[in-house]
């Protein structure tokens, strides 16, 4: 298995821009979490499903996030309009169910850079 | 409310052992985790305990668990440089402390 895969690595976008970052988690998991990471703030929880459901949605910032996920295979999170305070390393994370025996798997992360 | 708390940096010599510690306060959690994030890479799980355990050891990683005061720690036995990477503590929801930044130097 290829593991958790995240794009784009890396993204560098104009404030006001909008930016889509896609996951896709391991094939048999059902749960997705979303994590962003910063120095001042360290691993936040966004947002995770269960079986492609929003269960906990009270990570998430502000409206200007949303997170989808359309199918067992795929999530993205989106930021319009995006913000240089966004600026932050975006985790997906899946597992099989929640609170679980192995723990979570994490993808490589997604660099996001607002100027 | 639920909080995991850790120290953020920690500096041995190669050889030596570390101990990063770690506070927690889900008292229902089922299994606390330790995850290792290199630079540049994501989180790796490392290790994981049951609630019922006080203690599990994995080759160089003695994990010890205070259930009473909500006390996890990660040992490292002959650290060495390759072990340099930040350490996170976990409770079942996800909930993460804000890493350890271990430094091996020689």
């Amino acid at each position: 298995d290829a593991g958790v895969i995240q794009s784009p690595r890396h993204e560098v976008t104009e404030m006001g821009q909008e930016v889509t970052l896609r996951c896709k988690p391991i094939s048999g998991h059902n749960s997705l979490f979303w994590y962003r990471q910063t120095m001042m703030r360290g691993l936040e929880l966004l947002i995770y499903f269960n079986n492609n459901v929003p269960i906990d949605d009270s990570g998430m910032p502000e409206d200007r996030f949303s997170a989808k996920m359309p199918n067992a295979s795929f999530s993205t999170l989106k930021i319009q309009p995006s913000e240089p305070r966004d600026s932050a390393v975006y985790f997906c994370a899946s597992s099989v169910g929640q609170g679980v025996d192995y723990g979570y798997t994490f993808g490589s992360g997604t660099r996001l850079t607002v100027v | 409310g639920e909080d995991v708390e850790q120290s953020l940096f920690l500096s041995v010599r190669e050889g030596d052992s570390s101990v990063i510690n770690c506070t927690y306060t889900d008292s229902s959690s089922t299994y606390l985790y330790w995850y290792k994030q290199e630079p540049g890479a994501g989180l790796q799980l490392l290790t994981y305990i049951f609630s019922n355990m006080d203690m599990k050891q994995d080759q160089r990683l003695t994990v010890l668990l205070n259930k009473k005061d909500k006390h996890l720690s990660l040992r490292i036995a002959d650290t060495q440089t390759g072990d340099s990477a930040i350490y996170f503590c976990a409770e079942d929801k996800l909930i993460f402390g804000a890493g350890t930044r271990l430094a091996v130097h020689p």
